[in-house]
């Protein structure tokens, strides 16, 4: 069975400095791997997908993940943080070809400080 | 192109009432499925809708059930409201499936007192 770990409930960083979200999953198939974004009273917003064709994913306003098979890691990063940026980020995983669930992480709350 | 929209935005209901969600998805999308957010058990994926039929469930009662109409349009029930029901419902829409990008509406907060 699918899982995802988002190993930090809060980040906070300055602007102007880098962000690093961490995410875990295990799947037991090719799974395809999103990050959301979700600003408050707000739906959910994909900021980048990977399904296989590219480790290094580049997604919206910045941000980039690189898959690791061996680490079993989904990591999210920006090198430089907007105050813009300020949300909550959602790891999710869906089982590759059956796509049959979606399952999402806890969340981890991003704070960008001025 | 118009975003998935759901409607109402906001409900307030009591327990033992049920309540229905509705949910248009962009249009040309087949796939229609629904989501659960609370505090306590964050984002659970509720069940999914393809060309009128349910495809995907999740882990919850019967209690809870949908529909999907031919134009993609979908709907939400919730029977015999319990306390623990009060959360924000998300819906989804996509082309094809789960395995794709899904483009998420505002979702409907509901609150049961």
């Amino acid at each position: 069975a699918q899982s995802v770990t988002q190993l930090d409930s809060h980040v906070s960083v300055s602007e102007g400095t880098p962000v690093l979200l961490r995410c875990n999953y295990s799947s037991s198939y090719s799974p395809s791997l999103f990050w959301y974004v979700q600003h408050p009273n707000k739906g959910l917003q994909l900021l980048l997908k990977y399904t296989s064709a590219a480790t290094l994913v580049k997604g919206i306003n910045g941000f980039e993940a690189e898959f690791k098979k061996s680490e079993t890691s989904f990591h999210l990063t920006k090198p430089s943080a907007h105050m813009s940026d300020a949300a909550e980020y959602f790891c999710v995983v869906s089982d590759g070809a059956r796509g049959n669930k979606l399952v999402f992480g806890a969340g981890t709350i991003l704070r960008v400080k001025s | 192109k118009a975003g998935v929209t759901q409607t109402p935005r906001y409900l307030i209901k009591t327990r033992g009432q049920q309540v229905t969600l509705s949910c248009s998805p962009i249009s040309g999308h087949r796939s229609v499925s629904w989501y659960q957010q609370t505090p306590g058990q964050g984002l659970q994926f509720l069940f999914e809708y393809f060309s009128e039929t349910q495809r995907n469930k999740g882990n919850f009662p019967g209690r809870f059930s949908g529909r999907q109409f031919s134009n993609s349009r979908s709907e939400m029930n919730v029977s015999t409201l319990e306390l623990g029901d009060s959360a924000l419902y998300l819906c989804a829409s996509s082309t094809r499936g789960l395995e794709e990008t899904q483009y998420f509406g505002p979702g409907t907060r509901l609150l049961v007192l």
